[in-house]
């Protein structure tokens, strides 16, 4: 079984509809993340938790919000859907120690219409 | 802030040519460096990483050393194989600097390996 994995692989909403985007790893690591992927433009930080109390925001955090609700779970939710929230969407997972490497899950490939 | 730069793809290569994805980088601290790979369909796989000046990380054939004069942390590999066909992400992480922690990205070099 993959240690991280992501719910749903792929979907289709409409404008101003709310959805989220669940994560879950298995590999014990404390440390989550979200990231959204746009064609040309790398990837690009969302949000971030340290553990289940510890939540902050990344680069481009406007228009989402996340759930920490265990350390295994982090949940990714956009309010009201826009277009240009168009993008795959990729959760990771990581050690608290320094330079430890990031492990991604399959990504979610959302499009809002 | 934070910021990588890497070589515009697509970078087309012939089966067993040499391979090299230049890769440099700004930040603030100390950054541990990696390298990812992305497969069609699929997510980012670790290819290979360093923590600190002249290391080099190796995995799968493919090697980088991390040059902190140069500020870069170029991906080569010796004989290119079709299987190697992917887009490759130069990346870091550092703490310092009171910046996010994740890991910084550059925009990713699309390889294509033809028989």
């Amino acid at each position: 079984d993959a240690d991280v994995t992501q719910t749903p692989r792929n979907r289709i909403t409409k404008t101003g509809k709310r959805i989220m985007l669940e994560c879950s790893q298995t590999k014990g690591h404390d440390r989550m993340y979200w990231y959204r992927q746009d064609p040309g433009l790398g990837l690009q930080l969302i949000y971030y938790s340290f553990d289940v109390k510890d939540i902050n925001k990344g680069e481009i955090s406007d228009g989402y919000s996340v759930s920490r609700q265990a350390q295994a779970k982090f949940s990714l939710s956009l309010e009201s859907a826009i277009p240009n929230q168009t993008a795959l969407y990729f959760c990771a997972t990581s050690e608290t120690t320094s330079g430890a490497s990031q492990y991604f899950g399959p990504g979610t490939r959302l499009l809002v219409l | 802030g934070n910021s990588v730069t890497q070589m515009e793809g697509p970078v087309t290569l012939s089966e067993e040519a040499f391979l090299t994805i230049n890769c440099t980088y700004t930040a603030t601290g100390y950054p541990s460096l990696f390298w990812y790979v992305q497969y069609p369909g699929e997510g980012l796989q670790l290819l290979l990483k360093a923590t600190k000046a002249d290391d080099k990380g190796s995995n799968k054939g493919f090697e980088a050393t991390y040059r902190k004069e140069t500020t870069s942390f170029h991906l080569e590999k010796g004989s290119v194989q079709v299987s190697d066909s992917a887009v490759y992400f130069c990346a870091l992480r550092s703490y310092s600097g009171g910046g996010a922690d994740g890991l910084t990205f550059g925009k990713g070099t699309h390889l294509i390996i033809q028989p």
